[in-house]
């Protein structure tokens, strides 16, 4: 079957920096995707990688292994406003795309 | 800006009413999804279309129904509502597939069945 996997919850410390970890077993793969979400609001776009390597854009970096089916999310100087639940999604061989759990994390001062 | 809109924002109703929770896009995408989805937990596929007459099921598609008659609408009809159906439901839409396309989420519509 498909799978994806991440932590379901994170603290971490206003200013510092934090990596969601996302691990994938997919039908195909045609690209990882990472969004968030604050509480009872739609999910946003934050990043695409469909190479290895990674993937950066202002505070956020997103790193791409596909031989090993796994992904981070690097949120550095973190803010308050950044509490909210990472989603990972993995598009698979149908471009449908297949979404974890969500990571919930949560900043304290 | 996307343009994916749901309505209504919020709704409380009572068991075994039929109600439908509307979608509608003005990008032209053809694919659309429902989602349902719980405070904190992961997203699950209801229904897809991926264009005007074409629907699918998803994982959680028993007890609802959709329907695509034009290319910007996608509504979502529970025949029976039951208090399990409380929920957040979300609508997404996805443009011709490229690299880095992305999907674009309505605000969502909260349900509460009382």
């Amino acid at each position: 079957g498909q799978n994806i996997d991440q932590p379901t919850e994170m603290t971490a410390t206003e200013g510092a920096i934090v990596q969601i970890n996302c691990t994938y077993q997919t039908s195909g793969f045609n690209g990882l995707f990472w969004y968030q979400q604050h509480a009872g609001e739609a999910p946003t776009f934050l990043s695409y990688n469909v190479l290895d390597g990674l993937e950066e854009k202002g505070r956020f970096s997103s790193f791409l292994s596909r031989s090993k089916g796994y992904s981070y999310l690097l949120l550095k100087e973190l803010q308050m406003k950044d509490s909210a639940s990472y989603l990972c999604a993995v598009a698979d061989s149908n471009y449908q795309l297949i979404w974890g759990a969500g990571t919930k994390l949560i900043i304290k001062p | 800006e996307a343009d994916i809109y749901q309505t209504p924002r919020y709704l409380v109703i009572g068991t075994g009413k039929k109600i439908t929770l509307e979608c509608s896009q003005t990008m032209g995408h053809d694919k659309m999804y429902w989602y349902q989805q719980d405070p904190g937990m992961e997203l699950h596929l209801i229904h897809y279309s991926y264009g005007v007459n074409s629907t699918e099921k998803g994982d959680l598609s028993s007890e609802s129904t959709v329907s695509r008659i034009r290319t910007e609408h996608f509504p979502l009809t529970l025949e029976s509502a039951r208090p399990s159906h409380t929920s957040q439901y979300l609508c997404a839409s996805l443009p011709p597939w490229r690299q880095g396309t992305e999907a674009f989420f309505g605000q969502g519509t909260r349900l509460t069945v009382v």
